[in-house]
């Protein structure tokens, strides 16, 4: 079993929907990342978050660290958040990563 | 303000040669990760350096695999005698402290023969 699991694997939308990503990570950890990987294949972080919430534009993570559990949300989903969504976490000092969730948004 | 750059962005490589790759951290950065992507599978941890030292290797395969990070100049990961299994992207990514926000660079997509 990983130490971090992602759910679903593979999401498609339609445009404007809400969209939720699950991750549950079974290590103590120190922080917990969001990243998103384009096509291209390159990887912006997008959230570090060790409890509560954040919020950026049309992105909400939040954390809960009793149930080792995070959730990333889309709101307003458009075809450009099409990419790979990645969870990870940093426990003893090195990245954990998630197998990811590929998003597909549709018009 | 430059983000993490490597290079080369594409690297062919038959087998037995020798890869080289370079990651330039974030001006200001000193703490430097590489991780590796294989076809179809998650990104996985390989090395942490800070200048001039190695702090946590411990995702390094034992032999041929080996990271530099010098008082001068970009942090090097070198892979010796390339076998196709050693095909993947490899990112490097740098961070202003450990355990803060780590930026990733655009990778390097190495292509064995």
């Amino acid at each position: 079993k990983n130490e971090v699991e992602q759910s679903p694997q593979n999401l498609t939308a339609q445009e404007g929907e809400f969209i939720t990503i699950n991750c549950s990570y079974s290590v103590g950890i120190s922080a917990l990342h969001w990243l998103q990987q384009h096509p291209g294949g390159g990887i912006v972080s997008l959230f570090m978050l060790s409890s509560g919430k954040k919020k950026h534009g049309r992105l909400i993570a939040t954390i809960n660290i009793q149930e080792k559990h995070s959730s990333l949300h889309i709101t307003a989903s458009h075809p450009r958040d099409s990419a790979v969504y990645i969870c990870a976490v940093t426990a003893a000092s090195k990245l954990t990563f998630g197998t990811g969730t590929r998003l597909q948004v549709t018009l | 303000n430059a983000g993490v750059m490597q290079n080369p962005r594409h690297l062919v490589r038959r087998r037995g040669q020798e890869a080289r790759l370079r990651c330039s951290p974030m001006k200001g950065h000193s703490h430097v990760y590489w991780y590796r992507q294989l076809p179809e599978e998650g990104l996985k941890f390989m090395v942490y350096l800070q200048k001039e030292n190695i702090i946590d290797e411990s995702g390094m395969p034992k032999e041929r695999f080996s990271a530099e990070f010098p008082k001068e100049g970009p942090s090097i990961l070198r892979i010796q005698q390339v076998v196709r299994g050693d095909s993947a992207a490899y990112f490097c990514a740098s961070s202003n402290m450990h355990g803060d926000t780590q930026y990733f660079g655009p990778g390097t997509r190495l292509t064995v023969l």
